[in-house]
Order: structure tokens, then sequence, then C-alpha cells
């Protein structure tokens, strides 16, 4: 597709379970980043896929969140054991990554993750 | 961590009223981005800019990057219902390595 995308669009799990997001960033894009929104907040920066260079985990919260990303296409986003505070939208973003670092990121839709 | 300060939190104006909202730093950035998002929806790009002093319109949108680099806004002229939406500022900092810093948004409301 022409876009980012992202599935689950929604999940709901329960306490404790494990859940694994997907993101299809834009064809050709090779950086990609995961982002966390709260409810009526804005985006905070979780992590960051630069082609085969080490991400940055700066904006991971806990050892409950881990990120991979096959080349530069696919990212998954998986929380272990979840609780009640990581109920968000987690978004992902592409860019072009160009030299010098001006770069736009294009958004997914978000996953909408609820934790009963 | 970095914070970016957007005001105002929100807004209420009738439609084809102008809207001015902004976003300051204590930090350098080297790109400012503005971002829409709807309900249920990604942020979507409305406007970027890579240098200082820049002004760039898109539409009825009219941004600036601040000549201190530390600091931007956004305008929207003639506002109409389908504004409605929250905006946001994002940064990027100078010497880092991508990830953009957001504002809190500005959430708009259109009164027809």
């Amino acid at each position: 597709g022409a876009g980012v995308s992202q599935s689950p669009s929604n999940k709901v799990t329960e306490k404790g379970k494990d859940v694994e997001l997907r993101c299809d960033p834009i064809s050709g894009h090779t950086a990609l980043y995961w982002y966390r929104q709260r409810l009526g907040q804005g985006l905070e920066f979780l992590i960051y896929f630069q082609g085969n260079s080490a991400p940055d985990k700066s904006g991971l919260p806990s050892d409950r969140f881990s990120a991979e990303r096959t080349g530069e296409s696919v990212s998954t986003l998986t929380i272990q054991r979840t609780q009640q505070e990581d109920s968000a939208v987690y978004l992902c973003a592409s860019s072009l990554a160009l030299a010098g670092g001006q770069e736009t990121q294009y958004f997914g839709p978000g996953t909408r993750l609820l934790v009963l | 961590g970095q914070q970016l300060n957007q005001s105002p939190q929100s807004m209420f104006i009738q439609e084809g009223e102008d809207v001015s909202m902004n976003c300051t730093s204590s930090s350098i950035f080297n790109t400012w981005l503005w971002y829409k998002q709807d309900p249920g929806e990604g942020p979507v790009l409305l406007i970027a800019l890579y240098k200082a002093g820049e002004l760039t319109s898109n539409g009825r949108l009219t941004a600036q990057f601040g000549i201190t680099r530390k600091d931007s806004f956004l305008n929207i002229s003639a506002s109409i219902p389908s504004d409605v939406g929250i905006y946001f500022c994002a940064g990027q900092l100078a010497r880092s390595q991508g990830n953009l810093i957001f504002g809190k948004g500005t959430k708009l409301s259109v009164k027809p």
C-alpha cells in the first residue's frame, strides 16, 4: 500500500498476557519509529530503527517492551506481561532518513490497546 | 525528557475565524513539523519546516520555524468545520538520531 499500515487496529487483552503489534512501513523507508499515545496526550517516543544500525531503545519504558525489525521492512512491538498502564494507542511511523537529519515521518493509523 | 510547550491546549472558535497556535522549547531543533490527528486516526503531516526563519504555507495553513530554532507557530485562516481535530507540533533535536518530540496538542473545535 501507499502508507504505513498497522495491525491489529484494536486489541483487548487481559492483564499479564503478552501482545504483539505489527507495523508495515512505506516501501523504501529505511527508518521506522514506534510511539505511544496515552488518552488525551501527545506522542511518546519508544524505539527507532535505522537501516542496519543498532536500534535506539532509549524510549522503552520497561524491559517488558521490546521490538524487532526484519531488514528494512516489517517491525513488531512486543509487550510482555501487560499491565493496565500499558493501555494506549501505539503508533508506528517511517521515514526516508535523509542525510543531514531533515526528514519527515509518516504515521500509520495506530493500534489501540486496552488491557483489562 | 525533552519537552515541547504547546499552546493553547484547546480552542473553540467561530467558523471563518483565524486560528493561531505555537510551540516553544528550551532546546534547539533542526526540524519542526505540524501534524493533525482526527479521532481514531494516526497523525497526518500538515507542514514541515527545515530552516530557521522559514515560512511555509499549505492552503489555508501557514507555519514558521522560529529564528532562534526554539519555537514554531501554525496559523489557520478562515477556519471551517473540517478543521476540527487535534494539532500537534513535533520537533527533531539538533544532532539527534531522528525521533521526534511532540507537544501535547491543541484541540480545535469549530462552531458552524
